[in-house]
């Protein structure tokens, strides 16, 4: 089984919907992010948080939201979809075991919004 | 410019070739250095950590010039199995415990037989 679990997979949604984008993870790890990530730009900080009650915006956090339900779980919602959230998103873990801590990501969810 | 640059290839080599890429990154304060891989439409793999006296993990050596501020990646004897995109990632361990990653663009390999 995944350490860190992403559900869906795929996902079609249309302009306007909301949407939301689960994570789950078995590492016991407490800090969690997601990220986006489009050709040629890269991937880019949505949210992170390092623990239930830590939430903190990433880089590209507006028209996104999210919520760290437990250590184990952060999911991300879309409150109305654009057509430029398209994209393939990724959760990620990490250990806080300091700078050299190293991300492990889930197996991400494509997004496309029509 | 970019915060961390990376050629994105391809890089086309025959099996067997050695190929090297190079990544800079424009935060002197960076404190800590990966490289991973990932394939097409695939989640990003840890490959390797790079340390400041370079490191080695079978046919594959980073290198770190804090100096100069790049980071390489070696890869020798090259596989089928290598044709991935490999990326750069730099922590920037900015303040009170919050890490920020930041990504490059990644390198795309294709060995070919």
């Amino acid at each position: 089984d995944a350490d860190v679990t992403q559900t869906p997979r795929n996902r079609i949604t249309k302009t306007g919907k909301r949407i939301m984008l689960e994570c789950s993870q078995t590492k016991g790890h407490d800090r969690m992010y997601w990220y986006r990530q489009d050709p040629g730009l890269g991937l880019r900080l949505i949210y992170y948080s390092f623990d239930v009650k830590d939430i903190n915006k990433g880089e590209i956090s507006d028209g996104y939201s999210v919520s760290r339900q437990a250590q184990a779980k952060f999911s991300l919602s879309l409150e109305s979809a654009i057509p430029n959230q398209t994209a393939l998103y990724f959760c990620a873990t990490s250990d806080g075991q300091g700078a050299g801590e190293k991300l492990f990501f889930g197996s991400g969810t494509q997004l496309s919004v029509l | 410019r970019k915060e961390v640059e990376q050629d994105p290839g391809p890089f086309n080599v025959p099996e067997g070739a050695t190929v090297a890429f190079n990544c800079t990154y424009s935060n002197s304060a960076s404190q800590s250095f990966f490289w991973y891989r990932q394939d097409c439409r695939k989640e990003p793999k840890l490959l390797m950590s790079v340390y400041s006296s370079g490191n080695e993990d079978g046919r594959f050596t980073a290198q770190l010039n804090r100096a100069s501020q790049y980071i390489s990646l070696l890869i020798r004897d090259s596989k089928l199995s290598d044709s991935a995109t490999y990326l750069c990632v730099v922590n920037l361990g900015v303040g009170s415990g919050t890490y920020k990653y930041i990504f490059g663009t990644g390198t795309r390999l294709k060995v070919l037989a």
